[in-house]
């Protein structure tokens, strides 16, 4: 079951720099989604998520962009600093009236950022 | 900042034996879900739970688990007879009702199956 799909296992970026984490998802019932970031022997941390009605949401130095045409999704950090090391999920929910609102992961990308 | 707890952290556990992972949500939360990550796979959805019943389970979610919330703050995961496949870390999650999406995980439990 691959309706979640990081690419990317892993990305490298330096300190002060942009950091491109990308997601894609093949669910058309998808209308909300979510970025988390994991620390090892962490739970995931809620992050930005932005619903299907948009195609941007901002908090910060954390970006989403949407292209529902291309099902695609990528959260844009600017700048990266090194605390933001760590493995980002991308995770996708149907609507709410619909299946209870469970998410759907994608393999997740670590990142990290070198100072 | 509320935030989900869970215990045990870190479980050990022979094939065979019945297992209970506990976790408590964050208060004002009506909605409750366990995932699993097995290591060096993705987070997968297990159970959905609200009003004091499941919504929704996944395939993985057979009749070897449970859940209960078997007071006002607790909400419990058991596993009758785990197997070495069963080994992974244990995330429970809330959301708030309403259209709010957003689930808050706790810290997990690890458990190993020997």
């Amino acid at each position: 079951d691959q309706q979640v799909k990081q690419n990317s296992p892993s990305l490298s970026v330096q300190e002060g720099r942009i950091s491109i984490l990308n997601c894609d998802y093949t669910n058309s019932m998808f209308d909300y989604f979510l970025w988390y970031k994991k620390y090892p022997a962490e739970g995931p941390t809620f992050l930005i998520s932005i619903s299907s009605i948009k195609d941007k949401n901002e908090d910060g130095r954390f970006t989403v962009f949407l292209n529902k045409s291309a099902k695609h999704l990528s959260l844009h950090i600017v700048p990266s600093q090194p605390g933001d090391s760590a493995v980002y999920f991308c995770a996708a929910s149907a609507p709410l009236y619909n299946q209870g609102g469970k998410l759907i992961f994608g393999q997740g990308t670590e990142l990290s950022v070198k100072p | 900042e509320p935030e989900v707890t869970q215990t045990p952290s870190h479980q050990v556990t022979q094939m065979g034996q019945e297992v209970i992972l506990r976790c408590v949500p964050i208060s004002n939360h009506l909605y409750f879900y366990w995932y699993r990550q097995i290591l060096g796979q993705k987070v997968e959805f297990l159970v959905s739970f609200y009003n004091n019943e499941i919504s929704e389970k996944s395939e993985i979610f057979d009749d070897q688990f449970s859940v209960e919330r078997p007071d006002g703050s607790n909400f419990t995961l058991k596993i009758r007879s785990t197997k070495l496949e069963d080994s992974a870390m244990y995330f429970c999650a809330s959301r708030r009702t309403g259209l709010a999406y957003e689930q808050y995980f706790g810290p997990g439990t690890r458990l190993t199956v020997t």
